[in-house]
């Protein structure tokens, strides 16, 4: 099984900051990587795949970037709205797929 | 817009089979891609369970697969989970959502529709 890792699992930022979240494979998976954004008691919404493609309607300060085993989510402006956990998802062999662990971005 | 709507009981009993209906709007089932469950235990991460595409081909999370049944009414739009035997590690959200998969080569391979999501506590 591939295994995700995700860091930090916790990030305290401001509004207006430079945030990046990695996520790392345990082995090699191309650019079958992608990224959500889970707000508390709803359901994840997409924001990115094929590691670095915008989801149709997400605000241009999302990036993704990373192939192989190392990946990137960046928020290059953070704005109120976008303090939430953030989740990788690789998905190497069809039809498996596995998540990670999260990454949850709180109000400094 | 497609929307997934989850329904079922809140309240499985241990030892017992969880059962949830996803009824799907503003796309028809039979129109192509896969449909997935996806679960959440409280405060924890999301976890595959498995999808299935029309009614012919269905895929299982293997850690989950000896206990998983999904299937479709394509007359209804609506797709079914069943988990049996199930424990209080089964406690969990479940999310239905349309998993899109445009083969190798793509690296289109993601949940781009979710339900809200339900709860369902297994307890006695």
């Amino acid at each position: 099984d591939i295994q995700m890792t995700q860091s930090p699992s916790y990030v305290s930022a401001s509004v207006g900051d430079r945030v990046t979240i990695t996520c790392r494979a345990s082995q090699g998976i191309s650019s079958w990587l992608a990224w959500y954004q889970q707000k508390p008691g709803k359901a994840p919404k997409l924001l990115i795949y094929g590691a670095s493609t915008l989801q149709s309607g997400v605000p241009s300060r999302f990036s993704g970037s990373g192939s192989g085993t190392d990946f990137t989510l960046t928020i290059s402006s953070l704005q109120p709205e976008d303090f939430a956990t953030y989740y990788c998802q690789q998905a190497d062999s069809f039809p498996e797929l596995t998540f990670g662990g999260g990454t949850k971005v709180e109000i400094k | 817009q497609v929307q997934l709507q989850e329904s079922g009981p809140g309240l499985v009993k241990p030892s017992e089979t969880l059962s949830l209906t996803c009824s799907v709007s503003g796309y028809s089932i039979s129109n192509g891609h896969y449909w997935g469950w996806i679960r959440q235990p409280p405060g924890k991460g999301l976890q595959w369970i498995g999808i299935i595409y029309h009614s012919e081909s269905t895929y299982y999370n293997p850690s989950l697969k000896s206990r998983v049944t999904i299937s479709v009414d394509t007359s209804k739009n609506q797709f079914s989970l069943n988990l049996t035997s199930v424990t209080a590690a089964d406690t969990a959200v479940y999310y239905c959502a349309r998993r899109i998969y445009y083969g190798s080569g793509s690296f289109w391979d993601y949940f781009d529709f979710w339900g809200q999501g339900a709860l369902v506590t297994v307890s006695s």
